[in-house]
Order: structure tokens, then sequence, then C-alpha cells
């Protein structure tokens, strides 16, 4: 079946424009994630949708960066007024749920995100 | 704050060995533990799962033990092959949540 789909692929933008990033989880899961990861780092966690319990968003970096999900499916991060330091992979990830139960995630391939 | 390390130094082994990557955390008291693979240019990939209440894991040629007294998991392929060659990432989480927080990762390289 369809994994975690995540577009565009990758993305070249200028310093102070706003971006746009989308992911597509497996059908029927109902947890999904956001990570970004710097070159040769781990993956640092930004925001989290379980269900329809309000998201965790303790991993956003600043208030440029948000997320929603909409209809419990597709969701869309959304760095405005973008800096150089926000270029990086930006990885999204779904599970069957997301709370005490250990579920394993799977990813999408990611965004690679460059800011001129 | 909460930390987790692993060998940041690329780890060489010749085929047919085995590879043993670490997994060191503080400040933390996990209730599962995830080991994922990521190849370069891709998402990582899930390949076990280990609980707080589990001492050893095992998969095919893959092994995982958790001591949570050490603070460690130790990830063991035996009869390594060129084809695990990639990075390896510790993942950790708790009880009330499926947020991931990830090492840095350790890249092996298996030679022929």
């Amino acid at each position: 079946g369809a994994g975690v789909s995540q577009s565009p692929s990758n993305k070249v933008t200028e310093k102070g424009k706003d971006v746009e990033l989308r992911c597509d989880p497996i059908s029927g899961h109902t947890a999904l994630y956001w990570y970004r990861q710097s070159l040769g780092q781990g993956l640092e966690f930004l925001i989290y949708f379980q269900g329809n319990s309000a998201p965790d968003k303790s991993g956003l970096p600043s208030d440029r960066f948000s997320a929603e999900r909409t209809g419990g499916s597709v969701s869309t991060l959304t760095i405005q007024r973008t800096q150089q330091e926000d270029s990086a992979v930006y990885l999204c990830a779904s599970s069957v749920s997301g709370t005490g139960h250990g579920q394993p995630q799977h990813f999408g391939d990611g965004t690679r995100l460059s800011i001129l | 704050s909460q930390k987790i390390e692993q060998n940041s130094e690329a780890l060489n082994i010749q085929e047919g060995k085995t590879a043993t990557l670490t997994c060191n955390y503080t400040n933390y008291s996990p209730a599962y533990l995830q080991w994922y693979r990521q190849d370069p240019g891709r998402g990582p990939v899930f390949l076990l799962l280990i609980r707080e209440n589990e001492k050893e894991k095992r998969k095919e040629r893959l092994k995982v033990t958790f001591d949570t007294t050490l603070k460690q998991s130790l990830f063991h392929i035996t009869a390594s092959q060129p084809a695990d060659s990639a990075t390896y990432l510790c993942a950790l989480a708790g009880s009330n949540t499926g947020k991931l927080i990830f090492g840095q990762g350790t890249t092996l390289q298996v030679k022929p």
C-alpha cells in the first residue's frame, strides 16, 4: 500500500519568504508527526497530532512555525518569514495511534528546504 | 534536560562480524525505545521496539537490549552484510505520548 507522501521533495526559497510543506499520511493512521533533521544530525521533534486532541506543539522552534491537519488526514507545515537557519530536511511520519502504545512511526522521505 | 547519545564516530566492520551500536540516555525514564535505520536521502525505517519492562528483543539478525538501570540500549547486527551499511537511530518515548526523542545516529559501514 501507499506510504507517507511528502511534497515538494525539494524547495529552494529566498530568505523572508513563506513556505508550505505537505504531508499525506498512511490512510487510517490517527497520529501524525513532524520532525526536522539538520545535516548530520538526528531528528528534532516539531509537532504531533493525535486524533481530535489538541496537537502537541512543544517542539516548534518559534512562532514563525505552524502546522495544521485537516479532516484528520493531510497536514501542512508552514514556515513564515524563513531564515537561513530553517534550512533542513523536514520529515513527516504517521502511526496507527500515538499514545502509550509504542507504535512504529512510518516516515516519508522528507522535504529538503534550502533558504538562500 | 533530556539527552540521548549514540556513537558519534562511524563504525567500520568486516562482513560477517557482529556490529554493536550503543545508545545512552540521561534525565529521562522512557516507557519504550525504538531503533530505526536511515539510508542517505530517505526517511527512517522502523526496525525494533523494546519496552521498559523487557530486557531483550530479537528479530532475525537483529537484537536489542535495554538496561533501565544503566540507561543504555545496545543494538546488535549479527552476520553483518554490506547491505546493512546505513545510519542507525535510537529513539525514546514516554508512556503518554507518541512523540519520539532521537539520538544523532551512528553510521555503520560493513566492508566486504
